[in-house]
């Protein structure tokens, strides 16, 4: 069975720094892997998603991720963050040729001036 | 474009008491999930649909039924409430063929 672990639950850091939010995964198929955000009282957004291809993806709002297969993880970063960014966010899996999207319990990032 | 619709946005049962929630999504979508979402847990699968007429069990199906009559509607039902299903209920819908899943604003559900 597929699972999801992202290995912080809160995150808080200054606004302009750098930060890094770490998931890893573990199935034993082939896997497409997602971040979604949601931002207070709303639904989750795609931020990004790793299908094929480079390891390295980019998404909305300057995040990027990095998948790492040899090491299960697929860890999202972000290189200045802004006091907006504050949101929870959820990492996520779906083997390739199955229905259902497995989540993560969600980090929460809290940017402070 | 509407995306996808969750009705009601709030609600307040008592224990024992039924009600059914509902997902309406216009983008035409095969698949249809529900999710519950617990503090630390994320989101957990209840229950969802490849499509018209067919349904499945997700990790946490007990307590919930679900009906798919027709392709734009996910109705989530819970026949006798329990505290333990006090939770924020998130529908999500998915294209065949396609890896995004575009979800709704969420129902919070309290049982007391």
């Amino acid at each position: 069975a597929q699972s999801v672990t992202q290995l912080d639950s809160q995150v808080p850091v200054f606004e302009e720094a750098p930060v890094e939010l770490r998931c890893n995964y573990s199935s034993s198929v082939s896997v497409y892997l997602f971040w979604y955000v949601q931002y207070p009282n709303q639904g989750l957004q795609l931020l990004l998603k790793y299908l094929s291809g480079s390891t390295l993806v980019k998404g909305i709002n300057g995040f990027e991720a990095e998948f790492n297969k040899s090491q299960t993880s697929f860890h999202l970063r972000k290189p200045s963050v802004h006091i907006s960014d504050t949101a929870e966010y959820f990492c996520a899996v779906k083997d390739t040729g199955g229905f259902k999207t497995i989540f993560g319990a969600g980090t929460r990032l809290f940017v402070k001036a | 474009n509407a995306g996808v619709t969750q009705t009601p946005k709030f609600r307040v049962l008592k224990t024992g008491q039924s009600m059914t929630l509902l997902c309406a999504q216009d983008m035409n979508h095969e698949y249809m999930y529900w999710y519950r979402q617990d503090p630390g847990m994320g989101l957990r699968l209840i229950h969802y649909s490849v499509g018209e007429g067919t349904t499945a069990k997700g990790e946490v199906p007990d307590g919930y039924n679900v009906s798919r009559l027709k392709k734009q509607n996910f109705l989530l039902g819970l026949e006798s409430a329990a505290p333990s299903q006090t939770s924020v209920y998130f529908c999500a819908s998915r294209k065949q063929g396609n890896t995004e899943a575009f979800f709704g604003q969420g129902t919070r559900l309290t049982v007391v």
